[in-house]
C-alpha cells in the first residue's frame, strides 16, 4: 500500500486557536515525513518534517507528532494568525524511493 | 538568489498543440529533479523523477514525457495537448529526503 490519508479536508479554527491535521499512512517502511505549506497561487513550501526515529518535533509555534505502530503522524499549530490560512499537505516517504506520497490537502481558514 | 527557475510562468495553449516546460537549478551539483502535476484545488501528482543526467523514471503516465539533457536542467513536454493537462506544474529538487519547488508554471488548455 502507498497511500496517504489526510484529514480533515477543511478546518475552521478561531485566531489565537489551536489547529492539528492528522495523516495515516500504508507503508510501515516510511521513513520521512514532511508538512508544506500552500497559499494560493504560490508553491508549496517545506515548514516542517520528521524521520522515524523521532516521535515529536517542534519549530516555531509548529510541532509535529509521529505514532509509527498506528501509522499516524499530525501537524499542530498553535496560536493560530491570519497568516496560517492555506492549504496544507502531508507526505510520506521510504529513504531508498524518489517518491513522496501525497495526502490529499487540508485547507485551513483562521476565522478572526 | 533563487535556486529553481521554471518558465515559462503562464501559459495558455490549445488542444491538440505541443508543449515544452522548463526548470532549472542553479548551485546544485547533481540534484535529484521531480516534476508535479496540481490540479486547480487538488493536491500533488508526482510525474517524473531524475537522479541523474539523461536518466528519467515516469511514475504516472499523462501523455507527459520528461528529459534530463544537462545536470542543472529539466524538461517536461508532449507532442499534443489534452483538456486534462490543464493545472498548476512544479519542478522540484532535492539533495536528500527534503524537496523544494519552483515557482510552477500555470497551464490552461483551450
Amino acid at each position: 500500500g502507498e497511500q496517504v490519508e489526510q484529514l480533515p479536508s477543511i478546518l475552521r479554527v478561531q485566531e489565537g486557536s489551536s489547529a492539528s491535521i492528522n495523516c495515516t499512512y500504508e507503508n510501515s517502511a516510511s521513513n520521512y515525513f514532511p508538512w508544506y505549506k500552500q497559499e494560493p497561487g504560490e508553491n508549496p513550501k517545506l515548514i516542517i518534517d520528521i524521520r522515524s526515529n523521532m516521535e515529536r518535533k517542534q519549530t516555531q509555534g509548529l510541532i509535529v507528532l509521529l505514532d509509527k505502530k498506528a501509522k499516524r503522524f499530525s501537524l499542530h499549530i498553535t496560536d493560530t494568525q491570519p497568516g496560517d490560512s492555506a492549504m496544507y499537505f502531508c507526505a510520506a516517504s521510504v529513504d531508498s524511493n524518489y517518491q513522496l506520497i501525497w495526502g490529499s490537502g487540508t485547507k485551513l481558514i483562521i476565522k478572526p | 538568489a533563487q535556486t529553481i527557475h521554471q518558465w515559462p510562468v503562464a501559459e495558455i495553449k490549445a488542444v491538440g498543440s505541443p508543449l515544452s516546460l522548463g526548470c532549472t537549478i542553479k548551485g546544485k551539483s547533481s540534484p535529484n529533479l521531480y516534476w508535479y502535476w496540481q490540479a486547480t484545488g487538488g493536491t500533488l501528482q508526482q510525474l517524473f523523477y531524475s537522479i541523474t543526467v539523461g536518466q528519467v523514471e515516469s511514475v504516472v503516465q499523462l501523455n507527459l514525457s520528461a528529459s534530463r539533457p544537462k545536470d542543472d536542467q529539466f524538461i517536461l513536454s508532449t507532442e499534443k495537448l489534452l483538456l486534462s493537462h490543464s493545472g498548476f506544474y512544479l519542478c522540484a529538487w532535492s539533495l536528500g529526503n527534503e524537496q523544494y519547488f519552483g515557482p510552477g508554471t500555470r497551464l490552461t488548455v483551450l
